[in-house]
């Protein structure tokens, strides 16, 4: 089975802090991902990552940054924290579509960060 | 613009009762579908997907998926809902790069 982990469940951090989200999945998936997830909107993708080093912004960029160093990590980052980013963050990681096919994202168990 | 909509934001279903939770999706082509499930608390969990075939696709806990092009929907349903299955529940559709979600469904299931 793949398995995405997540680095904490719960995370408290105040404002200005830069925070640090990690993600690791153990079945050599090419593609990972970043959600935030808030009540009444769904899944809103931050950055994905179609392979090591490299980067692609999602629909809500503003405020993060990643970084990609090792195929099986990915991590968001957090500049400085502000409350507006009080979320539940999931983190995703898919096979990539190099053979042609198209593969579901496995997702990780979510960490959801309060900034105060 | 891609889109996927859920209609229903909430649905109450009698244990034992059938489930059908709607899904409709916007997308240039036909785009790969999924429904997710996720627990409270919890991480999303795949129920189904179609890429591409039999228009009905079978998933894990019972659940099923009928793809209709002419309609542009995928509906999730279950012939007899069981209390454990209360939860969220996400349609999902991509092309080639990333999913986009409908907002969720969330089902409660009374005694």
């Amino acid at each position: 089975d793949v398995k995405v982990t997540q680095s904490s469940r719960y995370l408290v951090k105040r404002t200005g802090e830069k925070v640090f989200l990690e993600c690791v999945q153990d079945m050599d998936h090419e593609n990972m991902f970043w959600y935030r997830q808030d009540p009444g909107l769904g899944l809103r993708l931050i950055y994905f990552s179609y392979d090591v080093k490299m980067k692609e912004k999602g629909d809500i960029p503003e405020g993060y940054s990643v970084s990609r160093e090792k195929k099986e990590r990915f991590s968001l980052i957090l500049e400085s924290a502000s409350t507006n980013q009080t979320s539940m963050y999931l983190c995703a990681s898919r096979k990539g579509s190099g053979s042609g096919g198209i593969y579901e994202q496995y997702f990780g168990p979510g960490t959801r960060l309060t900034v105060t | 613009a891609q889109s996927v909509t859920q209609p229903d934001i909430h649905i109450t279903v009698s244990e034992g009762a059938s489930l059908e939770l709607r899904c409709n999706y916007s997308y240039g082509a036909t785009p790969y579908l999924f429904w997710y499930v996720q627990s409270p608390g919890q991480g999303l969990q795949l129920l189904l997907k179609y890429f591409s075939g039999d228009t009905l696709v079978q998933g894990i806990k019972g659940f099923e998926a009928e793809f209709k092009r002419s309609q542009s929907s995928f509906n999730l349903r279950k012939p007899s809902v069981h209390w454990s299955d209360a939860a969220e529940y996400f349609c999902a559709a991509s092309g080639y790069s990333t999913l986009t979600f409908g907002k969720g469904t969330m089902l409660l299931v009374s005694p």
